[in-house]
């Protein structure tokens, strides 16, 4: 059985960094054809994709966001982290990580339940 | 990497059909056969409905059906039911593992 879940800070001050850690089980991410990406959503709004990181540890960025962002994982933990740097009030959003998987031409077939984060001082 | 675009809602009876569009560019929907869309219930996370424009992952109703016309994407549901009212949401690989979503549309079932 599949499943994600998100941990971090539920609040964070302005131009502070976020970490966030998804701690997945049911699968490897060291096979190859899986991956876990980042993704979040403001209240009311709609998903943007963050960051993703595959089997050979490669990683890809959304390109608005790359100076800001880092995603890496802990195979022996089955875990990825992803750090958000110089944080905003308009970073406030429920962040989800998911599974991308080759079989479904990578994209995202399982998801946490997300972890609310809101920017204020 | 500009969102694509979706309408903001879209409604039907019971037992009709209903078609959700994602326009994007020649640059993600219209360059590859990678569309994918997603449910989220309130408050849930979302669920892959379909995948590679118009697969449908095991356990996904046939009622959901995808297509996809040049530089846009579409979600038909069949035989509308209470439990579909929900957000939905487009996807498209676009260059270089990068990934562009839609604005988002809210189904209603009257």
């Amino acid at each position: 059985q599949v499943t994600l879940r998100e941990s971090g800070p539920a609040l964070v001050k302005p131009t502070e960094t976020l970490t966030l850690t998804c701690t997945f089980s049911g699968f490897s991410l060291s096979s190859i054809g899986l991956c876990v990406g980042w993704l979040r959503q403001p209240p009311g709004k709609a998903l943007e994709w963050l960051a993703l990181i595959d089997w050979n540890s490669d990683q890809y960025y959304n390109t608005s966001l790359k100076t800001r962002l880092t995603i890496s994982k802990d195979t022996s933990k089955d875990q990825v982290v992803l750090i958000l740097t110089n944080m905003d009030p308009v970073d406030t959003a429920t962040y989800f990580c998911a599974r991308a998987y080759r079989d479904y031409e990578f994209s995202f077939d399982y998801w946490g339940q997300g972890t609310l984060v809101t920017v204020s001082s | 990497q500009s969102a694509l675009t979706q309408p903001a809602s879209v409604s039907g009876s019971p037992g009709q059909s209903i078609t959700i569009s994602c326009t994007g560019t020649s640059s993600d929907v219209g360059n590859y056969n990678l569309v994918s869309w997603y449910q989220q219930h309130p408050g849930k996370a979302p669920k892959l409905m379909i995948y590679a424009d118009n697969k449908r992952p095991s356990g996904v109703s046939i009622r959901f059906s995808g297509s996809k016309s040049g530089n846009t994407a579409s979600l038909t549901i069949s035989g509308l039911q209470a439990e579909d009212e929900a957000d939905y949401f487009c996807s498209s690989y676009a260059a270089s593992s990068t990934y562009v979503f839609g604005t988002g549309t809210e189904v209603t079932v009257l």
